[in-house]
Order: C-alpha cells, then structure tokens, then sequence
C-alpha cells in the first residue's frame, strides 16, 4: 500500500532552473514531511523538512510547499546547480515520542545540464 | 565522527544461500532501522529497533528475514534461503531516540545481489 506517492519519477532541468517534485499522501494523521537528498552511493540525508501548521519552508534554495486539505507537498529547488543532481525522496510519519516510522515515497532522479 | 558503518557494501550470492548483512549504529544512537531500496517500490522499512528491542518488524517480507541486535553497537539483518528477487540495497540507519522527528542517519548501504 502506497501511502506517499511521488512524482516525477526523473526530472532533468538546465542549470539554473526551478525543479519541482510533487509529493501526495493519504493518511492525515501524517504530521511531519521531510525530503532526503542521495547520492549515488551513498545513504539517504535528510535536507529539509515541514509540519503541517505552515504553508512552505524555506532554507537556502530549497523550499518546501504545503496544502494540506489537498494532501500534497512538494520541494523546489531554486537555481538548481549539477551539485543538486541525485535522487530525491519525500516522506511522512506521524509524532510518537520515539516510536515514528518513516514512510518514503519512491523517488525522483534528478539531472540538472549545463 | 564516524557515521553508520555497514559491510559488507557488496554482496554476490547464488540463490539459496544464506545471506548477512551487518550495521553498526553511530554511537549514542539507540534507535536502529532497517530499509530497503529496490526500483520499483522505492525505500521500504523493514525492521527498526528502539534501546535494541524491536519495535515492529511488520515490513520483513516473510520468515526468510530476520533481524537482531545484540547489544547497542551491532545489528544483523539475516536472509536464508536468499532468492532472486531479494536482490536489492540494504540500509541501516540509525538516530537518537526520541531525538529530532523524522532525521535518520543511513548507512552507505549493502548492496545484494542473488542469482
């Protein structure tokens, strides 16, 4: 059961360009939204993060939007630079003192060109 | 300091044999997950520990899998028999429990493959 669906699955962009990768989940009890960055390689990393109390968070060139009566949100990348190519996972858990799983969505492979 | 350290980081097997992956948490974390990366259904949790105890291994696939954690510093995620279609990346992460909501520090991963 897909529970956080993400899109698009890759997403090539030229430098210095916006690139938006959308995120939908379906179960409201989710109440914290982070986005993990990875390198081929490499483990995921958590880059940026959002509660459902605020519409968007931003930090550098990366934001974070949120709807939460439309169940989506979704990370923008501002100026995308070749740095910023990896793949790019949302996720969702719900609060529990300790006791949160995280629930990932499938990924987008981001290429950013010259 | 050093992160969360898995072995082994590649792992060629033939179907049938027993499989071990290992993890050891970054120290002072004493919550442990263990996830895998396929194509097709993206990270997928498996297991996770909180205080070595496991918490909920509702994502092992089935009674091939199992996962223990003997003490604070080390963790097995174990396959027998190994198929084909366990041919994925395998992640330990860990974190503080109760710590900051939703911040795992992963591994570089252990990638299996199963002919």
């Amino acid at each position: 059961q897909q529970q956080v669906k993400q899109s698009p699955q890759s997403l090539i962009v030229q430098k210095g360009g916006i690139s938006i990768i959308n995120c939908a989940y379906e179960n409201t009890a989710f109440d914290y939204f982070p986005w993990y960055q990875q390198f081929p390689g490499k483990g995921p990393a958590l880059l940026i993060a959002i509660r459902p109390d605020v519409s968007e968070k931003k930090e550098g060139r990366f934001t974070i939007s949120f709807n939460k009566s439309a169940k989506q949100f979704s990370l923008h990348i501002m100026d995308s630079q070749p740095g910023d190519s990896a793949t790019y996972f949302c996720a969702a858990t719900i609060s529990n003192f300790g006791n949160e799983k995280l629930t990932f969505g499938t990924g987008t492979r981001l290429t950013i060109i010259p | 300091d050093a992160g969360v350290i898995q072995s082994p980081r590649h792992e060629v097997t033939e179907m049938g044999q027993e499989v071990t992956l290992r993890c050891k948490p970054i120290s002072g974390h004493n919550s442990l997950f263990w996830y895998r990366q396929t194509m097709m259904r993206g990270l997928e949790l498996l297991i996770y520990f909180n205080n070595n105890v496991p918490i909920d291994d509702s994502g092992m696939p089935e009674d091939r899998f199992s996962a223990k954690m003997p003490n604070a510093s080390f963790s097995t995620l174990k396959i027998q028999p190994s198929e084909p279609r366990d041919s994925a990346v395998y992640f330990c992460a860990s974190r503080v429990y109760r710590g900051r909501t939703g911040e795992l520090f992963f591994g570089e991963g252990s990638r299996l493959t199963v002919l």
